[in-house]
């Protein structure tokens, strides 16, 4: 079983919101991580969105909107990536990643299609 | 500005080696860790390996062990990935992104490199 599972597809509407989870496995307790999500444009790398491990400790990227931000689901031990008043450029693939057992380990992403 | 400037792509046959450049521009080349991402068509990022420039001190995913090596050149602040063994599975776009050590802040990322592996 993968460490880190994301769904492969999401779809909500413009203005709507949209929230990205980011499943570690059973055993790996998403309380002890640091959560980072990215997005990826096609032709372009990845860009860092934010950071999240608690509301106090936290981090956005430089330029990314207010309305992108994290949190976590303890009782699904899960990462969430929760984009509000959703854009049609919001439209892109997103990626969570974690340190685990000393290595980045990424998800294998979400694709978010804004119709 | 702060970027990282990757070589272009390669076209190599199974079995060959393929060394990857980033040169780093805008900011101290040694105070901070150079990743290395790949990502095959259609799938999500892999990440590889990181190198301290300062250092030197590497770390590989177990994946990667024993046919990736991550090496710098601080002289003109560049980092390099070099692959061996290649087969028709490494072909990928290989990125590398900057990171605070010990940080997942992959910030900025290279523009990407095209790696085919065919006969």
């Amino acid at each position: 079983q993968a460490v880190v599972t994301q769904p492969s597809s999401l779809s909500a509407s413009p203005g709507a919101s949209a929230s990205l989870t980011c499943t570690l496995r059973s055993g790996v307790n998403v309380g002890s991580y640091n959560i980072y999500w990215f997005q990826q444009k096609p032709g372009s790398p990845p860009q860092c969105l934010l950071r999240y491990k608690s509301d106090s400790d936290k981090r956005q990227g430089s330029g990314v909107p207010s309305r992108f931000s994290g949190s976590k689901d303890a009782s699904a031990n899960a990462g969430i990536l929760l984009i509000s008043g959703l854009q049609s450029e919001d439209e892109a693939d997103y990626y969570c990643m974690i340190w685990h057992n000393s290595a980045w380990v990424f998800g294998g992403g979400t694709k978010l299609t804004v119709l | 500005q702060v970027q990282l400037v990757q070589s272009g792509a390669e076209v190599k046959k199974p079995g060959a080696s393929v060394k990857v450049s980033c040169k780093a521009s805008g900011y101290s080349f040694t105070d901070y860790d150079i990743n290395w991402v790949r990502q095959a068509p259609g799938q999500g990022p892999e990440w590889m390996g990181w190198m301290n420039p300062d250092s030197g001190d590497t770390g590989y995913a177990q994946k990667f062990q024993g046919r990736v090596t991550l090496t710098r050149d601080t002289s003109i602040g560049t980092a390099y990935m070099e692959l061996s063994s290649l087969r028709s599975e490494d072909t990928a776009v290989y990125y590398c992104a900057r990171n605070p050590s010990h940080s997942g802040w992959f910030d900025p990322w290279g523009q990407g490199t095209l790696v085919t592996v065919s006969s």
